[in-house]
């Protein structure tokens, strides 16, 4: 049984599209995040919610939105994709905003 | 911005300790240090986490010096799946900042 699942797995679009990653978590956690992970493999925090509210909000372009229709979904809609936007987006979920995180396998986008 | 320092790569030979250290000079008091790995094309994985004390898990050990501007995780006997990126990572706000992490490569 997968704890945290993402899909889809691959997402080759064109420049851009609109396209949207979901995530769902069956751990019963209250909080779950958005991670983007770069060619340089520097993994980098971009939401997070807790209890379906929004209580981070890194510095991201406006065209990427998060939507949480419940505690067990965290889905991440991107609008006009760029070349830049080309990475792997990682789900994860925790207890609580301050315990340990379990990662999903992440969503390989790319941009073309 | 991560408040962690760690060596960009190790090896270690297989069925030894792997003992990975991690510099959070700046850490404040109430701040945990955690520990994950991330194996190629896979999510990160959380090992363990501390805030004072030594801790030991199934998976491995902290070992936190007593200024606590350092950490050392221990692999115990590593073997060729241990292979991965890890991460000291010093919770900050609710926050997690990965650093670059330590590139460990297990040799048989």
């Amino acid at each position: 049984d997968t704890a945290v699942s993402q899909t889809p797995k691959y997402l080759v679009t064109q420049m851009g599209n609109d396209k949207s990653i979901k995530c769902e978590q069956n751990l019963g956690h209250d909080t779950m995040y958005w991670y983007k992970q770069d060619s340089k493999k520097f993994l980098k925090i971009m939401f997070s919610y807790n209890n379906k509210e929004l209580i981070i909000n890194e510095t991201v372009p406006n065209r990427f939105s998060p939507k949480s229709p419940d505690k067990a979904h965290l889905n991440l809609h991107i609008n006009s994709l760029e070349l830049g936007d080309s990475a792997v987006y990682f789900c994860a979920s925790s207890p609580s905003p301050s315990q340990p995180q379990h990662f999903g396998d992440g969503t390989r986008l790319s941009i073309l | 911005d991560a408040k962690t320092t760690q060596p960009t790569s190790m090896d270690c030979a297989e069925g030894r300790a792997a003992n990975l250290p991690c510099n959070h000079s700046t850490i404040s008091g109430n701040e945990y240090v955690y520990w994950y790995r991330q194996i190629h094309s896979q999510g990160p994985q959380y090992i363990i986490h501390g805030l004072k004390n030594n801790e030991t898990n199934e998976m491995a050990s902290l070992i936190i010096t007593e200024d606590r501007k350092s950490s050392t995780l221990i692999l115990p006997h590593a073997t060729l799946r241990d292979t991965a990126v890890y991460y000291c990572i010093v919770l900050t706000g609710n926050q997690f900042y990965f650093g670059t992490g330590t590139s460990l490569t297990v040799i048989p």
